[in-house]
C-alpha cells in the first residue's frame, strides 16, 4: 500500500464545525506535509512538520505528528465553505514525495 | 509564494498523435522538476525526475520512450507524451524545487486523447 494513507477518504461536515483528517504512514520520515487541491487544479502547500515536532500551527491549521505511530492529523478549524477541497498527506526525501490517497472534505455552507 | 506555470492546461488530441506540456518556474531557477499523473479521485503518482543538463530519472513502470522529458533551462521542463492513447488521459502536474528545497506546484494539464 502507499506511503501516507489518510483516513477518512471523505468527510462532510457543518460550516463552523472543525474538520479533522488522519495520515498515516510505512517507513522513517524528515518531515511530513499536507497538500491542499481544489477540483481539477494543482497542489497549494498548507504546511510542513519536521520529524522532530510534534504540533505546529498555521491560522486555522493544526498539525500533529507522533513518530511512534507514524501517523499525522491535520486539524481545521471553524471550518469554511472554501475549505471544501482535497487534503493529502506527502513523504518524501531530497524533495521527492509521495502522497497518500487523499481525504474530500465538503463543507456545507 | 513563487510561481510554477504549466502549458497548455487542456489539451485534446486525436489518438496516436504526440502532446507536449511545458512546466515553467516563473520567479527563480530549479534544478529539479517532477511530474507526476493524477488519475480521477485518485492521488498523485510520480512518474519522473527532472534533472537540468541531464536525464530525467523515470519511476518504475514508466516508459521513458512514452513519456519524454526535457529539462533544458533551470526554469523550464517539458513533458512530451508520445504516440497518445485514450489510456494516457489523465492531469498532469508538475512541481519544481527551489534552491532552497521548497517545492511548488504548477496548476495541472488536463489531457484527453480520443
Amino acid at each position: 500500500s502507499q506511503q501516507g494513507e489518510e483516513d477518512p477518504q471523505a468527510l462532510s461536515i457543518q460550516e463552523g464545525e472543525n474538520a479533522t483528517m488522519n495520515c498515516s504512514y510505512k517507513t522513517s520520515i524528515n518531515n511530513l506535509q499536507w497538500y491542499r487541491q481544489n477540483s481539477g487544479r494543482g497542489l497549494v502547500h498548507l504546511i510542513l512538520i519536521r520529524s522532530n515536532e510534534r504540533e505546529k500551527h498555521s491560522g486555522r491549521l493544526r498539525v500533529t505528528l507522533d513518530t511512534s505511530k507514524k501517523s499525522s492529523s491535520l486539524l481545521i478549524t471553524a471550518s469554511r465553505a472554501a475549505d471544501t477541497a482535497s487534503y493529502f498527506c506527502a513523504t518524501g526525501a531530497n524533495s521527492k514525495l509521495t502522497f497518500g490517497k487523499g481525504i474530500t472534505l465538503s463543507v456545507r455552507p | 509564494g513563487a510561481v510554477v506555470s504549466q502549458h497548455p492546461s487542456r489539451v485534446i488530441c486525436k489518438s496516436g498523435t504526440s502532446v507536449k506540456i511545458e512546466c515553467r518556474s516563473l520567479d527563480f531557477q530549479a534544478t529539479t522538476m517532477f511530474w507526476y499523473r493524477q488519475f480521477p479521485k485518485q492521488s498523485l503518482m510520480l512518474m519522473a525526475t527532472s534533472n537540468e543538463g541531464s536525464k530525467a530519472t523515470y519511476e518504475q513502470g514508466v516508459e521513458k520512450d512514452k513519456f519524454l522529458i526535457n529539462h533544458a533551462s533551470l526554469t523550464l521542463s517539458t513533458l512530451t507524451v508520445t504516440s497518445a492513447h485514450p489510456e494516457d488521459s489523465s492531469f498532469y502536474i508538475c512541481s519544481a524545487v527551489s534552491s532552497v528545497d521548497e517545492q511548488f506546484f504548477g496548476p495541472g494539464t488536463r489531457l484527453t486523447v480520443l
